[in-house]
């Protein structure tokens, strides 16, 4: 089946600094992926949706300046969270899908905690 | 506004006996609806989608558009049915954005 990956799989930082999070597809060429964070004991949130050579489309109320977003190249997508607060502690999932699919393929998520 | 609700935080049950997590959407257009399990430290994974009407390690689910509903049934529980468990709804035909409700977590007893 379709793996996606994510690296890494937690991370420590200090408020101020910038950090930033890989999403992998392994075995396929993934033509959009999907940002959510999940926050404990809640649901997922989708942060934006990203298309493979194209700008993100953020969700609202998701500040596209703070959480950076690149899509590269087909099995690579990039979260940078910019100038982290402990309010950004969170889990932090993606997940991709290719056009012919009709189902997205999960990341093992990336736990954020900001010092 | 679309949104996916699921009213149950927790269902506890007893091993052997039937479940259903409930799921109800609000969305004008032509829904596409799915589960997605979270088994103990694992991935989230799709367990069935409304359009292929299909079961799933037993649990089956329909799409009752009268409701508004989408709830997730099986007859008999095991053990391993034990997992937090998602309702989605994607608003577009194609792979599309998925909202997904807060969830509901089955504890299966012994």
């Amino acid at each position: 089946g379709a793996v996606v990956s994510q690296h890494p799989s937690w991370v420590i930082c200090k408020s101020g600094t910038s950090v930033k999070i890989e999403c992998r597809s392994l075995d396929f060429q993934a033509t959009t992926m999907f940002w959510y964070r999940q926050f404990p004991k809640q649901s997922l949130m989708l942060m934006a949706t990203s298309n493979e050579g194209s700008k993100a489309t953020y969700e609202q109320g998701v500040e596209k300046d703070k959480f950076l977003i690149n899509h590269a190249s087909l099995t690579l997508s990039t979260l940078t969270v910019t100038s982290a607060h402990p309010e950004d502690s969170s889990f932090y999932i993606c997940s991709a899908t290719e056009t012919s699919y009709n189902e997205q393929f999960f990341g093992p998520g990336t736990r954020l905690t900001v010092l | 506004a679309q949104r996916v609700t699921q009213p149950e935080k927790l269902l506890s049950v007893f091993k052997g006996a039937p479940v259903e997590l409930k799921c109800n959407y609000s969305y004008s257009g032509s829904p596409e609806l799915f589960w997605y399990v979270q088994y103990s430290r694992q991935r989230l994974q799709l367990l069935l989608r409304h359009i292929s009407r299909e079961s799933i390690k037993g649990f089956t689910a329909d799409l009752n558009k009268g409701e508004t509903s989408f709830h997730l049934k099986k007859p008999f529980a095991q053990e391993e049915d034990s997992a937090m468990y998602y309702c989605a709804l994607s608003v577009e035909r194609s792979q599309g954005n998925l909202i997904f409700g807060k969830g509901t977590k089955l504890s299966v007893k012994p």
